[in-house]
């Protein structure tokens, strides 16, 4: 079966630098994404990687590890304004979202 | 770019009525959409997949009779919420896939249904 895991929660502390983890298991893979959402918005589109390696976008960083179905998001500099659940979502062989149920995030002052 | 707009933004409808939700890409053509549900301090759950033309691909579990889903043109899928509940409030949230970009999906706001 398609399965997507991600810690329910997690706590970093302003300033820092906070890393959080995704495993998935899909049938095909067509690329992992990452979305922001807080509460009770819409998620919103924060990386996007198909082929090894690590992207870096300004604060936050995605990686991803095809051989291992791993990928994972850092955030650096952790601002008050990114405590939200963050999404990853697999893109299975039918280009259809496969999701996790997020991991929200605190951030302490 | 990449605008997906969602109307109405909330909505409380009574037992027993309808209501219907739209979905609209403003700035690009979406041949696919999809419809979410998402419940409090829950995961977004994929409740279909509507293509432009044809009948919309259900997920195992949600009635199709009650969600009635309609994308008639590249910019505009409906869902149509038939015979509310009170179980059915819910968060709302569509997403349409940029025909230009296979791999991306662009979400709307979001549309808050309570049902009374």
């Amino acid at each position: 079966g398609q399965n997507i895991d991600q810690p329910t929660e997690m706590t970093a502390t302003e300033g820092a630098i906070v890393q959080i983890n995704c495993t998935y298991q899909t049938s095909g893979f067509n690329g992992l994404f990452w979305y922001q959402q807080h509460a009770g918005e819409a998620p919103t589109f924060l990386s996007y990687n198909v082929l090894d390696g690590l992207e870096e976008k300004g604060r936050f960083s995605s990686f991803l590890s095809r051989s291992k179905g791993y990928s994972y998001l850092l955030l650096k500099e952790l601002q008050m304004k990114d405590s939200a659940s963050y999404l990853c979502a697999a893109s299975d062989s039918n280009y259809q979202l496969i999701w996790g149920a997020g991991t929200k995030l605190i951030i302490k002052p | 770019g990449a605008v997906v707009s969602q109307h109405p933004s909330w909505v409380i409808c009574k037992s027993g009525t309808s209501v219907k939700i739209e979905c609209r890409s403003l700035d690009f053509q979406a041949t696919t959409m999809f419809w979410y549900r998402q419940f409090p301090k829950q995961s977004l759950m994929l409740m279909a997949t509507s293509n432009e033309g044809s009948k919309a691909t259900y997920e195992q579990g949600v009635e199709k009779d009650k969600f009635l889903i309609n994308h008639a043109s590249l910019t505009l899928s409906t869902l149509t919420v038939t015979s509310a509940h009170p179980e059915d409030s819910s968060f709302y949230i569509c997403s349409a896939r940029d025909n230009g970009k296979e791999y991306e999906q662009y979400f709307g706001p979001g549309t808050r249904l309570t049902v009374t």
